[in-house]
């Protein structure tokens, strides 16, 4: 079963504007992660943040962590066609035996 | 350096069979997880290995099992397929595990019919 609902389900943005995706899950972390998926192809790891960090950043790619909410939120500003993907956000529990994906956002920019 | 490899890409199979897919990780990443993604229950964790043990298991039927050998190559195998079971599976290798960066092959697509 899954444990993370990502919200929205999808997003329809034009290209250069921002685009945010929420997590929310129930149980406790050791830290959460967000991936990008092509078309059904492999994931691509995006950013892990552990359960003692509010906010990490990559490139166009800001994340934050509300473990008191059970929340995460991927932001990508001044998004760009290739940006067009499904995003999946995973959680691993505090006793690291265990990771549950969410059911993905699916975004797509339009040039 | 080569990334993860998962053979083969597509294969199909009928009810009742059994069916091996491989593995095979980043060179120095020690820990393999497998996934399977369906468009009904989306991405579902299997079953993670670590220099050749089954270090964590997700919620499967005893059909689905998998082994890691010493070179840390690893396979997966579904018995007594079912309908069900046709789906894309994802495996990942990763230095340390669950709680660190993974990296996913290109997955092999199994259709049961």
């Amino acid at each position: 079963s899954q444990q993370g609902e990502e919200d929205p389900q999808a997003l329809s943005i034009q290209e250069g504007e921002n685009a945010t995706m929420n997590c929310s899950y129930k149980t406790s972390i050791n830290n959460l992660q967000w991936y990008r998926q092509n078309s059904g192809r492999g994931l691509v790891h995006l950013i892990l943040i552990r359960s003692n960090e509010r906010e990490k950043h990559s490139g166009r790619l800001r994340v934050t962590l509300d473990t008191s909410k059970k929340s995460s939120s991927l932001l990508i500003t001044a998004s760009r066609a290739a940006d067009t993907a499904s995003y999946f956000c995973a959680t691993v529990k505090t006793n690291n035996n265990d990771m549950r994906f969410g059911a993905g956002t699916r975004l797509t920019v339009k040039p | 350096k080569a990334g993860v490899t998962q053979t083969p890409r597509y294969l199909i199979k009928t009810r009742g069979q059994q069916v091996t897919l491989s593995c095979s990780p980043i060179s120095g990443h020690r820990s393999v997880s497998w996934y399977q993604q369906t468009p009904g229950q989306g991405l579902q964790f299997l079953f993670e290995y670590f220099s050749e043990t089954q270090r964590n298991k997700g919620n499967f039927p005893g059909r689905f099992s998998g082994r890691q050998f010493s070179n840390s190559r690893s396979e997966m195998n579904v018995s007594t397929l079912e309908l069900g079971d046709s789906a894309l599976y994802l495996c990942a290798s990763s230095l340390g595990g669950l709680s660190t960066e993974a990296f996913f092959g290109q997955g092999t697509r199994l259709t049961v019919v």
